[in-house]
């Protein structure tokens, strides 16, 4: 399948700062990045869909000012949790999809805010 | 919008015994349905997919079932082995609309 690499796979800051994580498709052009969020045993959350030059469409409950995402180019999408607090500590996974093809996910990020 | 119910949330089965994942969905026009294996911490995997224009699909050990007429798809494994303990999701797509998961299900395999 094709290769979707995230980065970091863990990272741990402060409350109150801003954390990006970036999505990147390695062999194919990214028309569509999906954003999912995961807490501990339970499932996938999406939390927002981009395409490529415009803006990103967030889920309900998912404040934009918050999660800001970027999707530049064909090949990168980014994440930026902004303000971040304790309880924006989750696992947080990107998706990519090109054309007719499915979406390959990225390697996930944890996420720990102190 | 779509909905997706998953069952069982927890399976524990004996090493060479067969697991059965089941899974619903509400929105007539999905017509794509993958699998999900996720091991701890780590991406998921998909491990097998089926398109609305197939009853059944079979890789190796791994099968996957569909039945339209009552919106439901199962995942078989069969002669299972301790490397197939993770969670599994299963997930429906309708047509040019995002994917969405069931909550999930977590196999064991007991040795």
């Amino acid at each position: 399948g094709a290769v979707v690499s995230q980065h970091p796979s863990r990272v741990i800051c402060k409350s109150g700062t801003s954390v990006k994580i970036e999505c990147r498709s390695l062999d194919f052009q990214a028309t569509t990045m999906f954003w999912y969020r995961q807490f501990p045993k339970q499932s996938l959350m999406l939390m927002a869909t981009s395409n490529e030059g415009s803006k990103a469409t967030y889920e309900q409950g998912v404040e934009k000012d918050k999660f800001l995402i970027n999707h530049a180019s064909l090949t990168l999408s980014t994440l930026t949790v902004t303000s971040a607090h304790p309880e924006d500590s989750s696992f947080y996974i990107c998706s990519a999809k090109g054309g007719n093809t499915e979406a390959f996910f990225g390697q996930g990020t944890r996420l720990t805010v102190v | 919008g779509e909905n997706v119910e998953q069952h069982p949330s927890t399976l524990s089965v004996q090493e060479g015994d067969s697991a059965v994942i089941k899974c619903t969905y509400s929105d007539s026009a999905s017509n794509y349905f993958p699998w999900y294996k996720q091991e701890l911490g780590k991406r998921p995997q998909l491990i097998i997919d089926i398109r609305s224009n197939v009853g059944e699909k079979k890789d190796q050990r791994i099968a996957v079932t569909l039945n339209k007429t009552a919106k439901h798809f199962s995942l078989h494994i069969t002669e299972t082995q301790p490397e197939d303990s993770a969670v599994y999701f299963c997930a429906a797509k309708p047509l040019a609309q995002k994917l969405v998961f069931g909550q999930g299900t977590r196999l064991t395999i007991n040795p």
